[in-house]
């Protein structure tokens, strides 16, 4: 099974500000990496796939990089609305297809 | 617009049985692979099921193999999840998703509690 393992845990940043959360794993997933945003109470959203393609009607402010074991997401300019959890996935090794435990990221 | 809407959860003893179904309308369900996703309470997410279009192909989570079973019903726009056998563990939110590479669209969930 592979592990993914995001960092950190827990995020405070600014609106306005920028913010960069990691992902790590395991073993080489070459860029089958999907990310995901969760609010309270709400469905996971889906924002990139293969690594870097923003998935439909994603602001562009969103951003995905990396391959084999490391993986980022960029958030460029904080909006209220982006206070939220955040996981990636892999979908490369599978199954069992494996998520991050999340990365929270709280307005400071 | 692409919509998946569950229902069936609620509350059940250990050791019980509950069915699952999510219905899907926006899009050509026959044609897409599906999949469950868990939630627990304050945890984070947790694949346990997997179907192919056809239905033939179906993977599922050690946590959860032998005791869930996944199938669709691609006339109806359906899918199922089985649950027997269930424990305390399997408190959680159960998400159905659409799978393009990735589960692209997700519903909105259905709580199902296991207790006594």
């Amino acid at each position: 099974e592979i592990v993914m393992t995001q960092s950190p845990a827990t995020l405070s940043v600014s609106p306005g500000e920028g913010a960069t959360l990691s992902c790590r794993a395991s073993q080489s997933v070459t860029t089958n990496v999907a990310w995901f945003q969760q609010k309270p109470g709400q469905a996971p959203r889906l924002l990139i796939y293969g690594a870097s393609t923003r998935a439909t009607g994603i602001p562009a402010r969103f951003s995905g990089s990396g391959s084999g074991t490391e993986f980022t997401l960029i958030i460029s300019s904080l909006q209220s609305e982006d206070f939220a959890v955040y996981y990636c996935q892999q979908y490369n090794n599978w199954p069992p297809i494996t998520f991050g435990q999340g990365t929270r990221l709280d307005i400071k | 617009e692409v919509q998946l809407v569950e229902s069936g959860g609620g509350l059940v003893q250990p050791g019980g049985s509950l069915r699952l179904s999510c219905a899907a309308s926006g899009f050509t369900f026959s044609i897409y692979s599906m999949n469950w996703v868990r939630q627990a309470p304050g945890k984070g997410l947790e694949w346990i099921s997997y179907i192919g279009s056809s239905g033939t192909m179906l993977y599922y989570a050690d946590s959860v193999k032998g005791r869930f079973t996944i199938s669709r019903d691609n006339a109806h726009n359906s899918l199922f999840l089985q649950m027997n056998s269930l424990r305390a563990e399997d408190t959680a939110v159960y998400f159905c998703a659409r799978v393009l590479g990735a589960p692209d669209y997700w519903g909105q969930g259905t709580l199902v509690t296991v207790s006594s």
